[in-house]
């Protein structure tokens, strides 16, 4: 059974630097073929893909965030990191990771966690 | 930066058949996924690789692909496939995009 959990901060001010872990269970990331990626969606409006880690070490990013991203995993402890820096607060928006593969998409999501951006 | 189009909104009746596009310069070369969210909740895959049906997604969901355009129908609208429709794909350098997503509304 694959389960994906989104932990870190609810309010961040300003200007600071978001992290982000996703914990997963049920798969491994050395798994060829295996990715996990970060969606994010703010209050009301659509999903935005930002950025996905393979089980290579491949990464890619959104071209319009990409300067503020920074992706890694930790296969011995079944997380991957996403940092954002220079919040602002129209990053406000419910942060989710994904399973991916190429043969099937996001497959599995976790529940997502709420960042608010505020001073 | 790449697009992908949809339609805000689609309504039907239930038990009519709903049908919601996505058009983007790429879809003939990579391939379309679709996402089903409700309200508070996370996305659900419906179809992947243009067509595809995973396991437990109800058989009146299905995708086709038409050049630049990718379809999601449903077949036969029930009560309960109201929600946001999203599609995503990719660039040409594998770069993922969602579209900005149709909300199904059954009437």
């Amino acid at each position: 059974q694959i389960t994906l959990k989104e932990s870190g901060p609810t309010l961040v001010k300003p200007t600071q630097t978001l992290t982000l872990t996703c914990t997963f269970s049920g798969f491994s990331l050395s798994t060829s073929g295996v990715g996990v990626g970060w969606i994010r969606q703010p209050p009301g409006k659509a999903l935005e893909w930002l950025a996905l880690i393979y089980w290579n070490d491949d990464k890619r990013y959104s071209p319009s965030l990409k300067s503020r991203l920074t992706i890694t995993k930790d296969t011995s402890k079944n997380q991957v990191v996403l940092t954002m820096t220079n919040m602002d607060p129209v990053d406000t928006a419910t942060y989710y990771c994904a399973h991916s593969t190429a043969a099937a998409g996001n497959d599995y999501w976790g529940q997502g966690t709420l960042v608010t951006v505020s001073s | 930066s790449y697009e992908l189009t949809q339609p805000p909104s689609v309504s039907v009746s239930p038990g009519q058949t709903a049908r919601i596009t996505c058009s983007g310069d790429a879809l003939p070369k990579q391939y379309a996924y679709w996402y089903q969210q409700k309200p508070g909740q996370a996305p659900v895959l419906v179809i992947y690789k243009d067509s595809e049906r995973p396991s437990g997604i109800p058989e009146r969901f299905s995708g086709s692909s038409s050049g630049t355009t990718v379809t999601l129908t449903i077949s036969g609208v029930q009560a309960e496939d109201e929600a946001d429709y999203y599609c995503q794909s990719a660039d040409s350098s594998g770069s993922e995009v969602f579209g900005g997503g149709t909300k199904l509304t059954v009437l």
